[in-house]
């Protein structure tokens, strides 16, 4: 069955890099996401990768999805305060035409 | 472009008692999804609209939980009766959902619901 795994904390100090990973099962998901939550907030779509795809930079967000070991990682360069959230990765199906599938998320604190 | 709409915000009932959400999806989204999310848990999808009809609720608890989507705008979901482990949050999220290309969903701010 599906299944995404991530670690469930992250802390890092302002004006570092933050890394945070994921792996997930289902080898014919055609895009993979991350999600940020903000406290009693919904989730925002903060970027996606395509399967066929092994980088996507997006400003201060880099995406590696490795396909072979089903691991996908989201960096963030020189993190910020305003970055502390949590964050979810979600994969999707063929197509993309399945329902996503959330991890429990990486909820990441910045100290300033 | 206003968001998806939920309300209420908050919700707080005994167990055994109803409950209903309601959200308005962004304009023009044809497809609407209801998640779960347990404190603690990314969301889990409860079902999924497709302009008014269903399109997966495979993991819809369908002996307390319906939902509807009447002229494939606005939907609700009930929840009856309620038990201690429906406490969650309830979120909408609406998208396009143009065939080959990426399913953005765009999120409210979601129901958090406590059963006591």
């Amino acid at each position: 069955g599906e299944d995404v795994e991530q670690s469930l904390f992250l802390s890092v100090r302002e004006g570092d890099s933050s890394v945070i990973n994921c792996t997930y099962t289902d080898s014919s998901s055609t895009y993979l996401y991350w999600y940020k939550q903000e406290p009693g907030a919904g989730l925002q779509l903060l970027t996606y990768i395509f399967s066929n795809m092994d980088m996507k930079q997006d400003q201060r967000l880099t995406v590696l999805l490795n396909k072979k070991d089903k691991h996908l990682s989201l960096r963030i360069a020189d993190t910020q305060t305003g970055d502390s959230a949590i964050y979810f990765c979600a994969e999707s199906g063929p197509a993309g035409n399945t329902p996503l599938v959330f991890g429990k998320g990486t909820r990441l604190s910045v100290i300033a | 472009e206003a968001g998806v709409a939920q309300s209420p915000r908050y919700k707080i009932i005994e167990k055994r008692q109803s409950v209903a959400f309601w959200c308005n999806p962004i304009s023009g989204h044809a497809t609407l999804y209801w998640y779960q999310q347990i404190l603690g848990q990314g969301p889990k999808l409860l079902i999924q609209f497709q302009n008014n009809g269903v399109v997966d609720d495979s993991q819809l608890p369908k002996d307390r939980f319906s939902a509807e989507r009447l002229k494939g705008v606005d939907s609700t979901l009930k929840i009856q009766p309620a038990k201690l482990e429906d406490s969650a949050v309830y979120l909408c999220a609406s998208s396009l959902r143009r065939q080959g290309a990426i399913d953005e969903q765009f999120f409210g701010p979601g129901t958090r619901l406590t059963v006591l």
